[in-house]
Order: C-alpha cells, then structure tokens, then sequence
C-alpha cells in the first residue's frame, strides 16, 4: 500500500530564511506527485506537481521541489519566504492503479504547517 | 470559470438531525471525494466515486452517506449516527492521474 509522511507537523521561520517541508513516500509502482497548500478555511490549493521529466519542478510563488526516486523523497523548498506563505502544506501521491481515466485517489501526508515570522 | 462549489460555507446542526452537504463541479471530471479534515489529523477520507451511480466507502464512512445521480452533483450528508460531526469537510473532483480540484470547504458545528 502507498503511504506519504511529512516527517514535520510543525515548522516556525523568520521572515527572509529558507526553508525546507519534508515529504518521503512508499510506493511499490510508479507516482506522480503533489504539494498542496491551504490557507485558513479554505480548501487545498494545488501549489506544483511531478509527473515526469525534470525532476525539479517549481511554483509560480518561488517554491520547489525535487523529486528523488532514489530516496523516495519529494521535499519542498524556498531560498526566502514571506509572512503570506504562512500555511499549511500537504504532500500527495497518486495512485496510478486507478480505473483508466478514472483513477488517481490521492494518498495525503499529515500536512506540515508553515509559520512565517516577522 | 471551471471550479467545484460547496455549499453551505457554514452549517450548524442540532444533536439527533441529519444534514447534507452540497458539492457541485461543471469541470466534467468523472472522480468526486469527500475528506473530513479535523485539527492536527491531516485529511481523511470519507466517500469516493469515480462514475455515476457507484461509489465506494473510503476510511472514515461510519455516520456518513453519498449519492452519485449526476455526473455535476456528490452531496454528502452527515447522520445522527455520526457521533462526533463537528470538522471542516473537503469536495474535490478530478479526472485521471494530474490531482485534485478542491472546494472550498463547509464548517459544520454541533449546537
């Protein structure tokens, strides 16, 4: 069975630091791979994605993440955050087992909430 | 604009009552997926459809029923067996393997 982990449920940073959200996975066939972000009371937003090719993938907001088959990993990166990216971020992988076009169930990790500060 | 709306954005029930959650989508995704999302418990899954007219129980189903009527429509309603109901509930729909597209939630609160 797939399973996602974010090994951190909470992370506090200052203003203008990097930042890393980690996110390995298990999986015994082929993923694609996801990081959401929600803000408060509001649904997940779905923030970049990796389905093949470059395994670095970026956001229109400056963050990143790479993927590492090697170490089943999926970790999200940016160089200088902001106090807007406060949020909370979901790792997910889809399971490609699905019913043809019908499938893609997404394995969510816990969620590692972001607190940017001042 | 494509998008999934759920409605209410705020919904109160009394001890005993049942109530039912509105999702609908136009993005003509074939997949639609209710999640309860509960502080520090990520999201879990409650019901899933991938067609019309069948769906299948996800982790969470206990006090909780779907139908699947129209392609547009996966309402939810939340019973008087659902013991503990209070949470913030997810849609999402999707088509293929390329992830969700996530309403923007429904509160529910006991009173």
């Amino acid at each position: 069975a797939q399973s996602v982990t974010q090994l951190d449920s909470q992370v506090p940073v200052f203003e203008e630091a990097p930042v890393e959200l980690r996110c390995n996975y298990s999986s015994s066939v082929s993923v694609y791979l996801f990081w959401y972000v929600q803000y408060p009371n509001q649904g997940l937003q779905l923030l970049l994605k990796y389905l093949s090719g470059s395994t670095l993938v970026e956001s229109i907001n400056g963050f990143e993440a790479e993927f590492n088959k090697s170490q089943t990993s999926f970790h999200l990166r940016k160089p200088s955050v902001h106090i807007s990216d406060t949020a909370e971020y979901f790792c997910a992988v889809s399971d490609l087992r699905g019913r043809g076009n019908q499938g893609g169930k997404l394995i969510f990790g816990q969620g590692t909430e972001l607190s940017v500060k001042p | 604009d494509g998008g999934i709306t759920q409605s209410p954005k705020y919904l109160f029930r009394k001890e005993g009552q049942n109530v039912t959650l509105s999702c609908e989508q136009n993005l003509n995704h074939d997949a639609m997926y209710w999640y309860r999302q509960d502080p520090g418990q990520g999201l879990r899954l409650i019901y899933y459809s991938q067609i019309v007219n069948d769906f299948q129980k996800g982790d969470i189903a206990e006090g909780y029923s779907v139908s699947r009527e129209k392609k547009e429509s996966f309402p939810l309603t939340v019973t008087s067996a659902q013991k503990n109901p209070t949470a913030f509930y997810l849609c999402a729909s999707n088509q293929g393997f390329y992830g969700y597209t996530f309403g923007s939630g429904t509160r529910l609160t006991v009173v």
